[in-house]
């Protein structure tokens, strides 16, 4: 599995929009990027995910550069309650039960 | 519908204590995890049930055991805990179809003394 590489913390102004960096540098072809929050004491969730292709869902948006060596997690309009640790997760999409390999992810803290 | 529940929420054990920590999925998945956080640090996979009857070492399997029950339950066991597996410990669980996206319990901390 491709290494990321996220910053170990960050702030960012309520009502802004924060903009979360993952670099992985080599990554294959076939890997995907996934991205995981974890707000206080609580299990992971699940944010959004993608190949190639910029991603978009009700929580957040996913850009990922041309050569994929880099991506970045956009929430819009960060609230307080965004305030969680986020792990950029690289790995293979295969059938059956996916083998997440969590890192130390990046500590956003928003700000009011 | 629940998702993922676990039990018991909190533990504390003396080293060399035997426990088994409960996890229950009411949403039809396929598969399921355990994972455990040590503090300050990302998860790490234990062990994984990939479908009923099937279960493979995660990261760091030694001194675990587990058990895929039936298709909604999935125990991990501490034969003989020792001091360094104090940590939380999270089940996880995803469908067949979306198996990148795990839905996780509210995790137990456990705590070795």
């Amino acid at each position: 599995d491709a290494k990321t590489t996220q910053p170990p913390s960050m702030d960012c102004a309520e009502g802004r929009a924060a903009n979360l960096p993952c670099n992985h540098s080599t990554i294959s072809g076939n890997e995907y990027v996934y991205w995981y929050r974890q707000i206080h004491s609580q299990g992971p969730q699940y944010i959004i995910h993608g190949l190639k292709n910029n991603e978009t869902n009700e929580m957040a948006s996913l850009i990922i550069t041309e050569d994929r060596k880099s991506s970045t997690l956009i929430l819009p309009h960060a609230t307080l309650r965004d305030t969680a640790v986020y792990y950029c997760i690289v790995r293979l999409s295969l059938q059956g039960a996916q083998k997440l390999v969590f890192g130390q992810g990046t500590r956003l803290t928003i700000n009011p | 519908n629940a998702g993922v529940t676990q039990t018991p929420k909190f533990q504390v054990l003396k080293t060399g204590q035997s426990m088994t920590l409960q996890c229950a999925q009411d949403m039809n998945h396929n598969s399921m995890y355990w994972y455990r956080q040590d503090p300050g640090m990302g998860l790490r996979l234990i062990y994984y049930s990939a479908s009923e009857g099937t279960t493979d070492k995660g990261e760091v399997p030694n001194g675990y055991n587990v058990s895929r029950l039936n298709k909604r339950e999935f125990s991990l066991r501490l034969e003989s805990a020792a001091p360094s597996q104090t940590s939380v410990y999270f089940c996880a669980s995803s469908e067949e179809r979306k198996y990148y996206e795990q839905y996780f319990g509210p995790g137990t901390r456990l705590t070795v003394t």
